[in-house]
C-alpha cells in the first residue's frame, strides 16, 4: 500500500530564507506528483505537476524535483515571504483498480514565514 | 472565472439526514473524485468518476453514493448521516485520469450532530 510522508510536519522560518520541503513515498509506481498549497478554511490550489518520466518542474520561486528510484520529492522556495504561510501537501497519483487511478496524499507540512 | 463549484460551502445536519452535496465543473473534464479531509486523517478518496455513466469506490465508500449523469456534474449523496461523516469534503477534476493535474473545489464543510 503507498506511503506518502512529509517530513517536517511544521516549519517556521524567517522571511528571506530559502527552504525545502520534503516528501517521500514507499511506492515508485506513480503517474505523477503533485504538490499543492491550501490556505486555512480553503481548497487546495496545485503549485506544481511532475510526470513520472521528469526529473523536475520550476514555477516562479518553487521548483519540485523527483527521484522516483529513491522515492523522494523536494519543494524549494526561493526567497520566502510571509504570503507563503500556507499547509503544503504532496499527492502521488497511482493506480487502483481496472485502470482508474487515485492521489495519495502526505499529511501536509504547516509552513510559517515570520516577518 | 472557469473550475469547480461545490454547494453548500457549509452545512449543519441531524443524524439520519439525507444530503447531497453538488459539484460543477466548467473545465469538461473526464475524471471527477470526491475526496474528505479529517485532522490527523488527511484526505481519503471516497468515490472517483473516469467518464460520465461510469462510478468507482474509493478507500472510505461505505454510507456514500454518487452519480455521474454527465461530464459536468458530480453530487455525493449521503443517505442517511451519522456522526463520523463530519468532515470536510472536496470534490476534484482532472482532464486526464492517468496524467493530468488534479483541481479542487473550495470545499463543503459538514457537521453531522
Amino acid at each position: 500500500k503507498q506511503e506518502v510522508t512529509q517530513i517536517p510536519a511544521a516549519l517556521s522560518v524567517p522571511e528571506g530564507e530559502n527552504l525545502v520541503l520534503n516528501c517521500s513515498f514507499t511506492d515508485s509506481a506513480i503517474y505523477n506528483l503533485q504538490w499543492f498549497r491550501q490556505d486555512p478554511g480553503k481548497g487546495l490550489t496545485s503549485l506544481l505537476l511532475i510526470q513520472s518520466s521528469q526529473r523536475e518542474q520550476t514555477s516562479g520561486r518553487l521548483n519540485a524535483s523527483l527521484d522516483k528510484s529513491s522515492g523522494r520529492s523536494t519543494l524549494y522556495i526561493a526567497a520566502s515571504q510571509p504570503g507563503d504561510s500556507a499547509t503544503y501537501l504532496c499527492a502521488v497519483k497511482e493506480d487502483i483498480i481496472q485502470g482508474a487511478q487515485k492521489l495519495v496524499f502526505g499529511q501536509g507540512t504547516r509552513l510559517t514565514i515570520n516577518p | 472565472i472557469a473550475g469547480i463549484t461545490q454547494a453548500p460551502t457549509s452545512q449543519i445536519l441531524a443524524a439520519g439526514r439525507r444530503m447531497t452535496l453538488r459539484c460543477t465543473q466548467d473545465m469538461r473534464h473526464n475524471a471527477m473524485y470526491w475526496y474528505r479531509q479529517d485532522l490527523g486523517l488527511g484526505l481519503r478518496l471516497i468515490h472517483y468518476s473516469n467518464t460520465a455513466g461510469t462510478t468507482g469506490k474509493g478507500e472510505v465508500p461505505d454510507g456514500y453514493s454518487v452519480s455521474r449523469a454527465n461530464t459536468d456534474d458530480f453530487p455525493l449523496t449521503l443517505a442517511s448521516a451519522v456522526p463520523s461523516q463530519t468532515s470536510v469534503y472536496f470534490c476534484a477534476s482532472s482532464a486526464d485520469r492517468a496524467s493530468g493535474e488534479l483541481f479542487f473545489g473550495e470545499g463543503s464543510r459538514l457537521t453531522v450532530l
